[in-house]
């Protein structure tokens, strides 16, 4: 069964910072990865997908990274802003599971100004 | 509309009630998905669609959920007899689905927090 890890569960951070979240997963079979955001009381905004094949996506500040074989993501946030401050959940795509995410319980990132 | 919409953003209800949460995905997104966050929680995978079907329906908790998506567009999740351990925000996400298969990004909307009293 496919489990999802984000550590860690929560980040504070002065702001200027570079920072880096982590995801790990548990099944290599997987088609995809995506990051998102989650504001407080928010639906979810997608930052980055990453399909199987590739090994990084950029986006402005926002670097995500896959290793599949290690079963590891990271998403690496360049300069943080306090408006960065949000929760950052990470899910995969199993393979053969119809495009269903497996999601991760989320770091939530606090940045200081 | 641009996104996904969702309806209502708010539910509150009664233990034992019936209750109907509305997904508009976006237009030309034939997979729809929905998915359920508890407090503090990753959101965990209810139902898939593809088009009018229920290609895979293994995340729901039990037969008191179902859902519908009649035309290939709108679907409504159904919490039939409500407990409240349903309380949750209720998630839906849609995306195309290319060649290989559903594997695109999935767009999320708001989301419909619901609590049964």
């Amino acid at each position: 069964k496919q489990e999802v890890t984000q550590i860690p569960a929560a980040l504070s951070v002065p702001e200027g910072e570079n920072l880096v979240l982590n995801c790990s997963f548990t099944d290599s079979a997987i088609y995809n990865l995506q990051w998102f955001r989650q504001d407080p009381g928010k639906g979810l905004t997608s930052l980055l997908l990453i399909q199987s094949s590739q090994r990084e996506q950029t986006s402005g500040r926002l670097n995500a990274s896959l290793d599949k074989s290690s079963g590891r993501s990271t998403l690496y946030i360049a300069a943080s802003q306090p408006g960065d401050s949000a929760t950052y959940l990470c899910a995969v795509g199993p393979r053969n599971q119809g495009g269903k995410l497996i999601f991760g319980q989320g770091t939530e990132l606090s940045v200081k100004p | 509309g641009a996104g996904v919409s969702q309806t209502p953003s708010n539910k509150v209800t009664e233990k034992g009630k019936y209750v109907e949460l509305r997904c508009d995905p976006i237009s030309g997104h034939t997979a729809l998905y929905w998915y359920r966050q508890s407090l503090g929680q990753g959101p965990e995978f209810l139902i898939y669609f593809q088009g009018t079907g229920a290609a895979d329906d293994s995340g729901l908790p039990n037969d008191r959920f179902f859902a519908v998506r009649p035309e290939g567009s709108v679907s409504t999740l159904k919490i039939q007899r409500t407990e409240r351990g349903d309380s949750a925000v209720y998630l839906c996400a849609s995306s195309l689905i290319g060649s290989s298969g559903p594997y695109n990004e999935q767009f999320f909307g708001p989301g419909t927090r619901l609590t049964v009293l």
